[in-house]
């Protein structure tokens, strides 16, 4: 149990062009969903905490109108990384909050890798 | 500001030998201590600890997690190949949702 997906698992694409990202739950709802972004060598960072139903709230340093966040549904959220630029390609990997027992543990996604060209 | 440090950066092992990780922390509102591994993907759970003294276990590998000092150490025993990988140790601090801070990761190479 407690499986979170995401897709795609690898993209390319242009400079100037926007990227959409998905990270489902499969198994469960997920109220909350965190998106992270790691760079090679370096540890994962946390990007921004998606509510279902509500804003987005993003860590400092991290452009909002540049990672579009939407918390759809509770098992679906999505990041779109608009007007990307070749400093944005790195590993996003989100994680789902599994609510069954507390503390309440999340549940990561396989990660997606987007290089921009 | 809140950090995680692991030591040590990186690690080579052979086949068979004990290696511990360890974990210091300095968060505010501390909830969890999670460990994690990481190969080629996204990181798959290994433990959580939320109080001090109480060794958890998993087959090879155990973790316990001092909260006066602020540190926890992951042990694996008698280590295989496939053991090689990224452990990265996480702090939930925050509300019940934990929000989690990572360390920078130990990486492993166990050498046959």
């Amino acid at each position: 149990g407690a499986v979170v997906s995401q897709h795609p698992s690898w993209v390319i694409c242009k400079s100037g062009t926007s990227v959409k990202i998905e990270c489902r739950s499969l198994d469960f709802q997920a109220t909350t969903m965190f998106w992270y972004r790691q760079f090679p060598k370096q540890s994962l960072m946390l990007m921004a905490t998606s509510n279902e139903g509500s804003k987005a709230t993003y860590e400092q340093g991290v452009e909002k109108d540049k990672f579009l966040i939407n918390h759809a549904s509770l098992t679906l959220s999505t990041l779109t990384v608009t007007s990307a630029h070749p400093e944005d390609s790195s590993f996003y990997i989100c994680s789902a909050v599994y609510r069954g027992r507390f503390p309440y543990e999340q549940y990561f996604g396989p990660g997606t890798r987007l290089t921009v060209t | 500001e809140d950090k995680v440090v692991q030591s040590p950066l990186s690690l080579v092992v052979h086949e068979g030998d004990t290696v511990t990780l360890n974990c210091s922390y300095e968060v505010t509102n501390f909830r969890s201590l999670l460990w994690y591994k990481q190969e080629k993907k996204a990181p798959t759970f290994l433990f959580m600890l939320t109080s001090s003294g109480i060794e958890k276990k998993s087959g090879r590998l155990s973790s316990i997690l001092d909260k006066k000092e602020l540190f926890s150490i992951l042990n694996i025993t008698a280590t295989q190949t496939g053991d090689s990988a990224i452990y990265l140790c996480a702090v939930g601090y925050g509300g019940a949702t934990n929000k989690l801070i990572f360390g920078t990761g130990t990486l492993l190479a166990v050498q046959p």
